[in-house]
């Protein structure tokens, strides 16, 4: 079945500090792949995306994910992290070009501490 | 410009009552259109999807449906509602691959 796992329900993490919140998905042979933010009592938006290319993507409020076909992971990082992340964070996959179905991984809290 | 509209933003009903939860789209034409439910600690579920007019396709079975009655007009609904119901309800449209735009949500408490 094809599925999402973020392994971390919630990250603790000082201000300045570096993060990743890891997302790792079934195989398959061809994924899209995408990150997205939900700010508390918020509808969610798209942080970055993954289709082709460079495996590095750069995202919105410097955030960047490395997709890594081996391990079939999608990592999310911020070398310095704000208070103002802190929200959850959902990775999702398009699996094997079903363009219009996001599955979604069950999210992970980043609590960003002063 | 795009944007999308959900509501109402809050809703408190008693199980059993029926329930209507509106999302309109503008500035689009033809858009594929969703409804996700979040429930606390369990990510975001699939319910409905709609690729145009009176075109549902459903993802999971339950006690909810969804109806498509214009191009920009997506409509969740159910006769009776059930505790299990309660969670928040996205709707979104696929704006490019795999970037879907959320409305604000609408979340339902059944009590």
């Amino acid at each position: 079945a094809q599925s999402v796992t973020q392994l971390d329900s919630q990250v603790p993490v000082f201000e300045e500090a570096p993060v990743e919140l890891r997302c790792n998905y079934s195989s398959s042979v061809s994924v899209y792949l995408f990150w997205y933010v939900q700010y508390p009592n918020q509808g969610l938006q798209l942080l970055l995306k993954y289709l082709s290319g460079s495996t590095l993507v750069k995202g919105i409020n410097g955030f960047e994910a490395e997709f890594n076909k081996s391990q079939t992971s999608f990592h999310l990082r911020k070398p310095s992290v704000h208070i103002s992340d802190t929200a959850e964070y959902f990775c999702a996959v398009i699996f094997s070009g079903n363009t219009g179905k996001l599955i979604f991984g069950q999210g992970t809290t980043l609590q960003v501490k002063p | 410009s795009q944007t999308i509209h959900q509501w109402p933003a809050t809703l408190v009903q008693p199980v059993g009552s029926p329930l209507s939860l509106e999302c309109t789209v503008e500035g689009t034409s033809n858009p594929n259109l969703y409804w996700y439910r979040q429930a606390a600690g369990r990510g975001l579920q699939l319910l409905f999807y709609s690729v145009g007019i009176g075109q549902i396709s459903s993802e999971v079975p339950q006690n909810l449906s969804a109806s498509r009655p214009q191009d920009r007009q997506f409509i969740l609904s159910s006769k009776k509602l059930l505790l299990s119901d309660s969670g928040f309800y996205l709707c979104a449209w696929l704006r490019g691959i795999g970037e879907l735009f959320f409305g604000e949500g609408s979340r339902l408490t059944v009590l």
